[in-house]
């Protein structure tokens, strides 16, 4: 258990639809990352957040928003929903928002856009 | 841009055989290098990093070293178990792109009794 949860587990929607992916990270960590995993695109970075700020950015649609609250849990919005978006959708966790430092992956979301 | 190269899969291998996965990289400076590994149903953990020329990461008898000259950063480990089969992802971190993970497109190991 890395001690990041993620809700919920799995999710299945329609084409159109609009979806709240939602991140709880380890307890001190300020830092919060948004990735996908699909069969043709692998793991794919999303988006950073660290103590509420976007930090950086990825290939992240515009149809794709995010924010990190107060309380450092982070929510994942998607809108607009299409077949391609079916995927798992992993949160993770650091202290620091740096290069160096490990990252915390929770169990991940699974979407299925039908 | 940057990116990562990973050996094809899927790896199968006897228990108790010598692994190594290749994994070469693309970026300009001194990225941070990783290892993560993903068992069935799971999210990814860490499994070693390096972060400077010539280090070498280790972990649960796994070692990979960062060779800035070849620009590759192999995973070995000297006798596999059942217990290692997972999906297994190398990965780098450059330190003006906040924390972003880029990831290889990840081989998956199967280790038979």
């Amino acid at each position: 258990d890395s001690g990041v949860t993620q809700t919920p587990k799995h999710l299945i929607t329609a084409t159109g639809q609009r979806v709240t992916l939602r991140c709880s990270p380890r307890s001190g960590d300020l830092s919060v990352y948004w990735y996908q995993q699909s069969l043709d695109q692998g793991l794919q970075f999303l988006i950073q957040y660290y103590n509420g700020e976007e930090r950086a950015k990825g290939n992240i649609l515009e149809r794709f928003s995010a924010q990190q609250f107060p309380d450092l849990h982070s929510e994942l919005n998607l809108s607009s929903l299409e077949l391609g978006d079916s995927a798992l959708y992993f949160c993770a966790s650091s202290v620091g928002g740096r290069a160096m430092n490990e990252q915390f992956f929770g169990p991940g979301t699974r979407l299925t856009v039908l | 841009g940057n990116s990562v190269t990973q050996m094809e899969g899927p790896v199968t291998l006897s228990e108790e055989a010598f692994l190594t996965i290749n994994c070469t990289y693309t970026a300009t400076g001194y990225p941070s290098l990783f290892w993560y590994v993903q068992y069935p149903g799971e999210g990814l953990q860490l499994l070693l990093k390096a972060t400077k020329a010539d280090d070498k990461g280790s972990n649960k008898g796994f070692e990979a070293t960062y060779r800035k000259e070849t620009t590759s950063f192999h995973l070995e480990k000297g006798s596999v178990q059942v217990s290692d089969s997972a999906v297994y992802f190398c990965a780098l971190s450059r330190y003006n792109q906040g924390g972003k993970l880029i990831f290889g497109q990840g081989t998956e190991l199967s280790v038979k009794p």
